[in-house]
């Protein structure tokens, strides 16, 4: 079974510091890379894609991904109270070596930012 | 901005009821998905549909779960005798391409009683 793991937390943080999220997948040979952010009772919202090994920056949001160790994180500088939410890592996961897009998703990690 | 949308937003049901969910996905998206989420677990993925069929499904997606493309707008998700562990929030998805990043609805909670 094809699997993505995460630290369910709850992280806390700060307001203003750094928030670490973490991820590990099991398919070898997945593509692409999700982060998506949920409020409770509310639908997923994209955050970040990444497909290449290394570092991608969006404003105080930068994914990192190692394909070698399976590893995908995001990091969230400056971090706000509304960054407050469950933070989802996704990954599009193959079926037989072909690709029809399905996502899978790590359980969430609750991520808490306090003033 | 183009997005997702859903309806019903709410829907309680009857145990051994059919309801349907509808999706209109973003306009020039080809790609069509369907997620559950059931309360406090991960989303999980039910069904692709591309080209008027279904690419994948899940063990989850038994016989009792149906989906079409009615015409060149909705996306709609049906299941046909509801259960009790079928209450969840479903969401639908659609994507321009495999891979790229799928865009999601708000969703239908689903009460089954």
């Amino acid at each position: 079974q094809k699997e993505v793991e995460q630290n369910s937390g709850p992280l806390s943080v700060p307001e203003g510091a750094i928030a670490s999220l973490n991820c590990t997948y099991s398919d070898r040979v997945s593509q692409s890379f999700f982060w998506y952010r949920q409020y409770s009772g509310k639908s997923p919202e994209l955050i970040m894609s990444i497909y290449s090994n290394g570092d991608k920056e969006d404003g105080r949001f930068t994914a990192q991904l190692n394909k070698a160790s399976q590893y995908v994180s995001l990091l969230i500088r400056d971090s706000q109270p509304s960054d407050s939410a469950t933070y989802l890592c996704a990954v599009n996961t193959m079926a037989g070596g072909t690709s029809y897009g399905k996502l899978t998703f790590g359980q969430g990690t609750i991520l808490t930012v306090h003033p | 901005e183009p997005e997702v949308t859903q309806t019903p937003s709410h829907q309680v049901t009857q145990m051994g009821q059919e309801v349907i969910l509808r999706c209109v996905p973003i306009s020039n998206h080809l790609y069509f998905y369907w997620y559950r989420q059931i309360l406090g677990q991960k989303v999980e993925f039910l069904v692709s549909f591309y080209n008027n069929e279904i690419s994948e499904k899940s063990e989850i997606f038994d016989d009792q779960f149906s989906v079409e493309r009615p015409d060149g707008s909705n996306f709609t998700l049906k299941i046909r005798s509801t259960k009790l562990e079928d209450s969840a929030m479903y969401f639908c998805a659609s994507t321009a391409g495999i891979g790229e990043t799928q865009y999601f609805g708000p969703g239908t909670r689903l009460l089954v009683l």
